[in-house]
Order: C-alpha cells, then structure tokens, then sequence
C-alpha cells in the first residue's frame, strides 16, 4: 500500500515550458487535490476533485489544469510556467470531500514536487 | 471570509518543556479542525482533529488540542517536547462542517533546544 505517490520530486524549468506533475493513489479515495506551499504561505488549494469526471477550482488555480480520468489518478499541468510557479506542490487524497459527507476525514499527502523554474 | 489564524510563525522550546502552539479559526457555524505535522523533506501527517465530537481531543506522539468555541480557538499542546517534536505544524479548517475545502493556517515551525 503505497497511500499517495507523487512524481518527480524534483524539477527545474524554464520560463515558457510545460510540464505535468503526476499523482497517484491506491486508497480509492473519492476526493483528491492539489496544494502549493510557499514560504510563509502555508497551504494553498489549486484545484480539487470529488471523484472521477469532476473537477473544480480552488483559491489560486490560474496557470494549472486538472483532469481526473480515473480514480486513482489526478495530475496537475502547468501550461506556460512562470518563476511565480516556483513551490512545492503537494498532492491529497480522502475517502470524501466537501459535501459528501463524512468531509472530516483526514487527507492523505503525497511527498511533494519541488519545482524550480528559471 | 473563513480562515484560520496561526499566532507566531516560529517557537522556540527547550527539551522537557511545555509545547503550546496557537490557532485562531473564524467560522460562524462549527467548523472541523485539524492539526498536521511537516517534518522536513516530507509531506503533511495528521496528528488530531476535532469533529464536534469531545472539545479536548488526544492525537498521536503525545499531542493534544482543546477546542473552545467561546475563543474561537483549538491549540495544541504537548506536556513535555522532544527533540523529535522539531518540524512545521499546520492548523487547518473544513468551514462550516462538510460544505468547504480545507483552509491551512500559515505554519508555526518549532524548534526544540537540548
């Protein structure tokens, strides 16, 4: 049981790139969601998913895309990256979500992607 | 707007002595509430979280929180710090119970002095 597995850990880009952060879970966790943290920032929601075909905006989703074509997958794709992408981003899974009930179970975090872009 | 307010950014404790971790929420409806831990290099682990279940709630690694709703407050505390203990702790909230995503608090890191 490998809980939540996010690929790379590591990543420099340059300015104008594309990339794709993967996360993957084998939980069958309904809810998933995608957070960058910043030095002083705490953690901030990009985008979230209540489960497979649904999607939805969080408090800074400009420059990223979701897609959640299955369950266990929900990647992250920076289209154009900026250096104000540079973070952390970390992936979370739960059995639910917001509205689904039983919302106060407890995410599971990926190890995180450092991204740098130059 | 709701939120969650974590009071010093950076404490400071010797080994032995009392861990007490500030976090202010502002919710009009109860909220769920949640401590996590970052330990360097890692992602977030949850230590408790309360769900209007008992107001004072027992977590892992020695820790507990006490929420008080006449403060609008859940801090954390542990008796007696270790030196394990050293890392980023997070204070986050679900607004309102089940309707809202999770809201973190800014971070308070603790150090922990032999």
């Amino acid at each position: 049981n490998a809980g939540v597995t996010q690929t790379p850990k590591f990543q420099v880009l340059k300015t104008g790139q594309s990339m794709t952060l993967q996360c993957a879970q084998d939980m069958n966790h309904e809810y998933m969601s995608w957070y960058r943290q910043d030095p002083g920032m705490g953690l901030r929601l990009i985008h979230y998913s209540v489960g497979a075909g649904i999607t939805d905006q969080g408090e800074v989703p400009n420059g990223y895309n979701v897609s959640r074509s299955t369950t266990e997958d929900f990647p992250l794709r920076l289209l154009s990256a900026a250096p104000s992408q540079t973070s952390v981003y970390f992936c979370a899974s739960s059995y639910s979500g917001p509205g689904q009930g039983n919302s106060n179970q407890p995410q599971h975090f990926g190890d995180g992607t450092r991204l740098s872009i130059l | 707007a709701q939120s969650v307010t974590q009071l010093g950014s950076h404490v400071s404790v010797s080994e032995g002595a009392l861990v007490l971790l500030r976090c202010n929420y502002s919710s009009s409806v109860p909220p769920y509430l949640f401590w996590y831990v970052q330990y360097p290099n890692q992602g977030l682990q949850l230590l408790l979280k309360y769900t209007s279940a008992a107001t004072l709630v027992k977590g892992i690694n020695g820790f507990e929180a006490e929420f008080k709703k006449s403060e609008t407050s859940f801090h954390l505390t542990k008796p007696s710090a270790h030196m394990s203990d050293a890392a980023e702790y997070f204070c986050a909230v679900i607004p309102g119970g089940s309707q809202g995503n999770l809201i973190f608090g800014k971070g308070t890191k603790l150090s922990v002095k032999p």
